[in-house]
């Protein structure tokens, strides 16, 4: 399975952008990138996901990397509801999501 | 709330014995995936079926099954329970994955062996 690693950790300040770096050096063609976050206690919650164009919603942007081995999630202006451990998550052949370990986000008021 | 429904919320059992997750997926959701959260291993994806059939297999353990019905709830069912098997369990829905469009996970079930 391919995988993805990430930062443990990310420190931001409120209303500063954040961008959460993801590599993924052996995604394959067809694999999609998608972004999660959980926090304490509750199902992880669709953020945002690609496959080879940067993307943008209400919540976030992505920015994929030309080759596809990296990606970054850009969360334009944190608030305080944004500290949560964000997942970058590899989706494979339409099958099965691939979890990598997480960063945990902490904003400072 | 994401729409997928997970009962029991938390549940209680001893080493042993058998359980039955049960999850109803978003309206017109074909395909369930089942994940299993615990402190040391993360995320880890168990099984997938779509529309009533099994596409993919993750880390599920022979003791572990799941199934998904005509009317695509699924149930994924624990037997012989170690105290290892204590997690939060996840399903998740989505309505084509073959687009790669979004999955959408419900609040888990939290299984205590004891």
């Amino acid at each position: 399975d391919a995988k993805t690693t990430q930062p443990n950790s990310m420190e931001s300040n409120e209303e500063e952008p954040v961008h959460l770096p993801c590599n993924h050096s052996t995604i394959s063609g067809t694999d999609y990138i998608h972004w999660y976050r959980q926090l304490p206690s509750q199902g992880p919650e669709y953020v945002i996901h690609g496959l080879t164009s940067n993307v943008n919603n209400r919540m976030a942007s992505l920015a994929i990397a030309e080759d596809r081995k990296s990606s970054t999630l850009i969360l334009h202006r944190a608030t305080l509801r944004d500290a949560a451990v964000y997942y970058c998550s590899l989706l494979q052949g339409a099958q099965k999501l691939v979890f990598g370990q997480g960063t945990r986000l902490t904003i400072n008021p | 709330d994401s729409g997928v429904t997970q009962t029991p919320k938390h549940l209680i059992t001893a080493t042993g014995q058998r359980v039955t997750l049960r999850c109803s997926p978003r309206s017109g959701d074909l395909s369930v995936y089942w994940y299993q959260q615990s402190l040391d291993q993360g995320l880890q994806f168990l099984i997938q079926y779509y529309n009533g059939e099994e596409r993919a297999k993750g880390n599920i353990l022979e003791r572990f099954s799941a199934q998904q019905f005509p009317d695509l709830h699924s149930e994924l069912n624990l037997s012989s329970l170690e105290l290892g098997d204590s997690a939060l369990y996840f399903c998740a829905s989505s309505e084509d994955p073959f687009s790669g469009n979004t999955i959408y996970f419900g609040e888990g079930s939290w299984l205590t062996v004891v």
